[in-house]
């Protein structure tokens, strides 16, 4: 089985311009996170998607937006860039059955000049 | 106070030691602790799942979750150079709920 795929991997944006990663999750699993790592913070929580519907939301300013698609796959906007969300954006596909949990891509490295 | 804390190290310890990685949390809803091992880079991959309290060992590697202390543990034996990565803890109350991570643990082990 394929893993979590995402794309680009890395991105190198100026302030004030926008950004969109996209996330493919494991076949057959229905929920998708985004979080966001940096070496000071660790890793933060964006947001969780199931079946198109977001169904948690971290503490991150209204420019960090998601959607997902029938097909599962994610995608994650933030609009109007600023130097501190220079980050490794990691998605997470969630299954698994009774012991559910995340897989992790190798992520999009998101650098913000 | 955070959910989820864990010593962010870092931890240096020779070949063949036996190492030991804690996470406290707050939360007594957490029933799902995950221990995740990530390399310089790379994307965190999942190591070892627990659900409620007890012991799971997977070769080298034990988890041991203590609710009634809300302290779970990760102890690696015969370290090797290979499992020099940072570990994070993870956890989540059920089906649905947000997961929480703890800040990792910088593991080096030394040859």
């Amino acid at each position: 089985k394929a893993g979590v795929t995402q794309t680009p991997r890395y991105l190198i944006k100026t302030r004030g311009q926008q950004v969109t990663l996209s996330c493919s999750p494991i076949s057959g699993h229905r929920s998708v996170s985004w979080y966001q790592q940096t070496p000071g913070q660790g890793l933060q929580f964006l947001f969780e998607y199931f079946s198109e519907t977001q169904r948690n939301k971290g503490n991150f300013p209204g420019r960090f937006s998601g959607r997902q698609f029938s097909n599962s796959r994610s995608e994650m906007n933030v609009s109007t860039l600023e130097l501190g969300d220079s980050a490794l954006y990691l998605c997470a596909s969630i299954g698994g059955g009774f012991q559910e949990t995340q897989y992790f891509g190798p992520g999009t490295r998101l650098l913000v000049l | 106070q955070k959910e989820v804390e864990q010593d962010p190290g870092p931890l240096s310890v020779p070949e063949g030691a036996i190492v030991s990685l804690n996470c406290t949390y707050s939360n007594s809803a957490f029933q799902y602790f995950m221990w995740y091992r990530q390399y310089s880079r790379k994307g965190p991959e999942l190591l070892m799942y627990t659900y409620s309290s007890g012991n799971k060992e997977d070769g080298r590697f034990t988890a041991q979750v203590d609710k009634s202390s809300k302290y779970i543990s990760l102890f690696i034996r015969d370290s090797q150079p290979s499992d020099s990565a940072t570990y994070l803890c993870a956890m989540r109350a059920g089906t649905g709920n947000q997961f929480y991570f703890g800040t990792g643990t910088s593991l080096t082990v030394i040859p």
